[in-house]
């Protein structure tokens, strides 16, 4: 059984960028949601998707937004980026939305 | 609100003794509770959950946690550390309801481990 994957590992953008992350979902899940986890803190929730569809939404602006795929991979867009953008961006997936989330090595996002 | 609660930022303790993480959770139902942990530069790796029932759950790696209703926790336990317990370890609140499926995460604590 394959795990949930990301890519890129690492990232580099400059400000004013735009860039998208991808997530590979675990066999089996149909729900992929994902957090941002600035650095000394905490994942926070960002939104989730359930059977290609937005599920909810944490408080993230708009330039934030996402997209699950047929086959529930995911991506993360994230336009005009800011130096606060910093973070480890965390993929999560699960088999329905009360069941427990399997997280992927993350991506490291640095905007300079 | 829901929030989460770690409140010690570091904790150290010697291999071989025994180990418990704070964790305060608020919310206004029964949630669903998780401890993760995350090693340097990792994903987060599920430990253990609580869903319902039994109030103390098992875990991997010799973990348990227990569900305190009445103060509002659910502590996770080891009773023999191992050095490669050193780790940062995230509690974490899952939602029911119409927020259903989002978690929300302490600031985590940071376990050293000396030999």
């Amino acid at each position: 059984e394959t795990g949930v994957t990301q890519s890129p590992t690492h990232l580099i953008k400059t400000r004013g960028q735009q860039v998208t992350l991808r997530c590979s979902s675990q066999s089996g899940h149909n729900t992929v949601s994902w957090y941002q986890q600035a650095l000394g803190q905490g994942p926070q929730f960002i939104f989730q998707y359930y059977r290609e569809e937005e599920n909810g939404r944490g408080n993230f602006p708009p330039r934030f937004s996402g997209l699950q795929f047929p086959n529930y991979s995911s991506e993360l867009n994230v336009n005009a980026l800011e130096l606060d953008d910093s973070a480890l961006y965390l993929c999560a997936s699960s088999s329905g939305l009360a069941n427990e989330q399997y997280f992927g090595p993350g991506t490291r996002l640095t905007v300079t | 609100a829901q929030s989460v609660t770690q409140p010690d930022i570091h904790i150290t303790v010697s291999e071989g003794a025994s180990l418990e993480l704070r964790c305060n959770y608020s919310y206004g139902a029964t949630p669903y509770l998780f401890w993760y942990v995350q090693s340097p530069g990792q994903g987060l790796q599920l430990l253990l959950k609580y869903f319902s029932g039994d109030t103390l759950v098992q875990g991997i790696k010799g973990f348990e946690a227990e569900f305190k209703r009445s103060q509002s926790s659910f502590n996770l336990r080891k009773p023999s550390v191992h050095w490669s317990d050193a780790a940062e370890y995230f509690c974490a609140v899952g939602a029911r309801g119409s927020t259903l499926g989002r978690l929300y995460f302490g600031r985590g604590t940071q376990l050293t481990v000396w030999p």
